[in-house]
């Protein structure tokens, strides 16, 4: 169980272009998904909160309108990567949270977001 | 001060050893700590997560929290090769229904056979 899958694994795209990532989780609902960044060597950092039918939480020094999150549904995600640039190449990761009162992460596979 | 520190390693353990990863974390209000696995190029897994005061079993892996001092831990036991990777702890903070899960830099771990 606490199974999240992610979409696409990898992907390339051009400056200035846009990329969306899904993130749905498969045997279970969740009320809250959250999405990281991971640049190599370093640590997860938490992007934004997402919760099911309201708006996103961001993080500080992360740009909302840049980074664009809508939770349609208990079981997907998506993240928007608009006007992409290289700086924005990195791995991005999605967990979500069991509905009720479990606080375990579950994290999907990750997407590698390389922009040239 | 960092919310959760913990040893960046590398931690080099023979094979078959108990491997010890620590973690301290600066919010006393936290009440939910978790220990996750990554290997180089995958997303985290969740292997342990602890509530209460004291040790949880799980097969070779003992979760040890300790409220009082602000500190978690992880102990391994008969350590194997595949073992080794990246290990994070993560604290949940924040009111309820804000709650977020913040991350230590991980510790890097290689079991040596």
């Amino acid at each position: 169980g606490a199974v999240v899958s992610q979409h696409p694994s990898w992907v390339i795209c051009k400056s200035g272009t846009s990329v969306k990532i899904e993130c749905r989780s498969l045997d279970f609902q969740a009320t809250t998904m959250f999405w990281y960044r991971q640049f190599p060597k370093q640590s997860l950092m938490l992007m934004a909160t997402s919760n099911e039918g309201s708006k996103a939480t961001y993080e500080q020094g992360v740009e909302k309108d840049k980074f664009l999150i809508n939770h349609a549904s208990l079981t997907l995600s998506t993240l928007t990567v608009t006007s992409a640039h290289p700086e924005d190449s990195s791995f991005y990761i999605c967990s979500a949270r069991l509905a009720g009162l479990s606080y375990e992460q579950y994290f999907g596979p990750g997407t590698r977001l390389t922009v040239t | 001060q960092k919310e959760v520190e913990q040893n960046s390693g590398p931690l080099s353990v023979p094979e078959g050893a108990i491997a010890s990863l620590n973690c301290t974390y600066s919010d006393r209000g936290s009440q939910s700590f978790f220990w996750y696995r990554q290997y180089s190029g995958k997303s985290p897994e969740l292997i342990m997560f602890i509530y209460s005061n004291g040790d949880k079993e799980d097969g070779r892996f003992t979760a040890q929290l300790n409220k009082a001092s602000q500190y978690v831990s992880l102990l391994i036991r008969d350590s194997q090769p595949s073992d080794s990777a990246t290990y994070l702890c993560a604290v949940n903070i924040g009111m309820r229904g804000a709650q977020k899960l913040v991350f230590g830099q991980g510790t890097r771990l290689t079991i040596n056979p």
